[in-house]
């Protein structure tokens, strides 16, 4: 089976930068989703990582440590639009026919005040 | 906008009755995943469909249906409403090579 598991809320300022955690458990390894989802709106996605590492795209950053099951999404230069839920996804371990049929966290809440 | 589509976008039913959602993938895309996400939670999986056929299923009750068509189109049904399955249904497409899902707006269900 797979579990994940990411901090229910997060409070941050506008400007400032914030990381939400993600650490996991799967059978296999298939990699790591970040989405967005504002409220009463679609998740859109923000990065998918399969090697260690830090991926930088933008104000936003993902990093990914298979060994330790764990992942962070970095956020910089707050905006007040960055007031969201993030939620964290991993596919199952096995390849298969289609795309991925994703196993997603309860998602971060992340609320940037002025 | 990801170019997916959902209708209804709302829909309220009474418990024991039968919905059926739709979803328009975007062009191209010929795969359609199905997910749950009740309020405060993370999106579950339901099922998917790959070129028509189902490709997988989440930890639904058979009760939960679907079909895709040759446009790549799909339908969700759910006979036998309950109270729980008041939720926010979501479908995504994506691309068979493609890593990326595309959401999209999704059909708020209550069932009362």
């Amino acid at each position: 089976g797979q579990n994940i598991d990411q901090p229910t809320e997060m409070t941050a300022t506008e400007g400032a930068i914030v990381q939400i955690n993600c650490t996991y458990q799967t059978s296999g390894f298939n990699g790591l989703f970040w989405y967005q989802q504002h409220a009463g709106e679609a998740p859109t996605f923000l990065s998918y990582n399969v090697l260690d590492g830090l991926e930088e795209k933008g104000r936003f950053s993902s990093f990914l440590s298979r060994s330790k099951g764990y992942s962070y999404l970095l956020l910089k230069e707050l905006q007040m639009k960055d007031s969201a839920s993030y939620l964290c996804a991993v596919p199952p371990g096995r390849s298969g026919a289609g795309s991925y049929q994703l196993t997603f966290g309860k998602g971060t809440k992340l609320s940037v005040i002025p | 906008e990801t170019g997916v589509t959902q209708s209804p976008t709302h829909l309220i039913k009474t418990r024991g009755q039968q919905v059926t959602l739709r979803c328009s993938s975007q062009s191209g895309h010929n795969t359609v995943s199905w997910y749950q996400q009740a309020l405060g939670q993370g999106p579950q999986f339901i099922f998917q469909y790959y070129r028509e056929e189902e490709n997988g299923r989440g930890n639904f009750p058979p009760r939960f249906s679907g079909l895709q068509f040759p446009n790549y189109s799909s339908e969700l049904n759910v006979n036998a409403l309950e109270l729980d399955d008041s939720a926010l249904y979501l479908c995504a497409s994506s691309s068979p090579t493609g890593y990326e899902q595309y959401f999209g707006p999704g059909t708020r269900l209550t069932v009362t």
